[in-house]
């Protein structure tokens, strides 16, 4: 089993739209949770972290389910600029840098 | 404002042939990554260093070496380049290795023939 996991999508959608996106790890003992975004061709980039009681930013609302280890990020009121790779990133041990999740794919059309 | 530079940006290269992609921050971050992209594979750590002097290896370690001589550099070396080293390498730093906000350079594409 893969450390971190994603659906890859790709995720059609119309402007609008509510979308959700959820990645699964694999280590129980994982410290911290983040998603990224990244654009076609570009450098990903922090979108939000993850937080045990879970947390929002905007049309952004990122949970965390510590026993069933799985992460989640939905995505409300859908704009063509959300269209992009949303990747899931972990610690798995403190100490050791981030893994990444192969990404998930969103695009939003209108 | 230049954060992180990553040079070349862009290289074709022979199969055998030795490459350095070069990466500098400005930030006085503590730790920095080196990560590749592939298609269908997604990023995966190649090498890390907590801080200056110090290295780890990742995922994928075999057939690259890092070094870290000081807080603002961290080359990354393929000896004898192979076809399957074709990628899109990301440097990547961070003020420290348990901080999750990475940032990242642009990305060297390399093309190994």
């Amino acid at each position: 089993r893969k450390e971190v996991e994603q659906d890859p999508g790709p995720f059609n959608v119309p402007e609008g739209a509510t979308v959700a996106f959820n990645c699964t790890y694999s280590n129980s003992a994982s410290q911290s949770f983040f998603w990224y975004r990244q654009d076609c061709r570009k450098e990903p980039k922090l979108l939000m972290s993850v937080y045990s009681s879970g947390n929002e930013d905007g049309r952004f609302t990122a949970q965390l389910n510590r026993a069933s280890q799985y992460i989640s990020l939905l995505i409300r009121d859908s704009k063509l600029s959300d269209s992009a790779t949303y990747l899931c990133v972990v610690n798995i041990r403190a100490g050791t840098a981030l893994i990444f999740g192969k990404g998930t794919t969103l695009s939003v059309s209108s | 404002i230049a954060g992180i530079t990553q040079a070349p940006t862009s290289q074709i290269l022979a199969a055998g042939r030795r490459m350095t992609l070069r990466c500098t921050q400005d930030m006085r971050h503590n730790a920095m990554y080196w990560y590749r992209q592939d298609l269908g594979l997604g990023l995966r750590l190649i090498h890390y260093s907590n801080t200056a002097g110090t290295t780890g290896k990742g995922e994928v370690p075999d057939g690259y070496s890092v070094s870290r001589a000081n807080t603002d550099d961290f080359p990354l070396t393929l000896a004898s380049a192979v076809p399957s080293q074709t990628s899109v390498y990301f440097c990547a730093s961070s003020r420290g290795v348990d901080t999750g906000e990475l940032f990242f350079g642009e990305g060297s594409r390399l093309t190994v023939l």
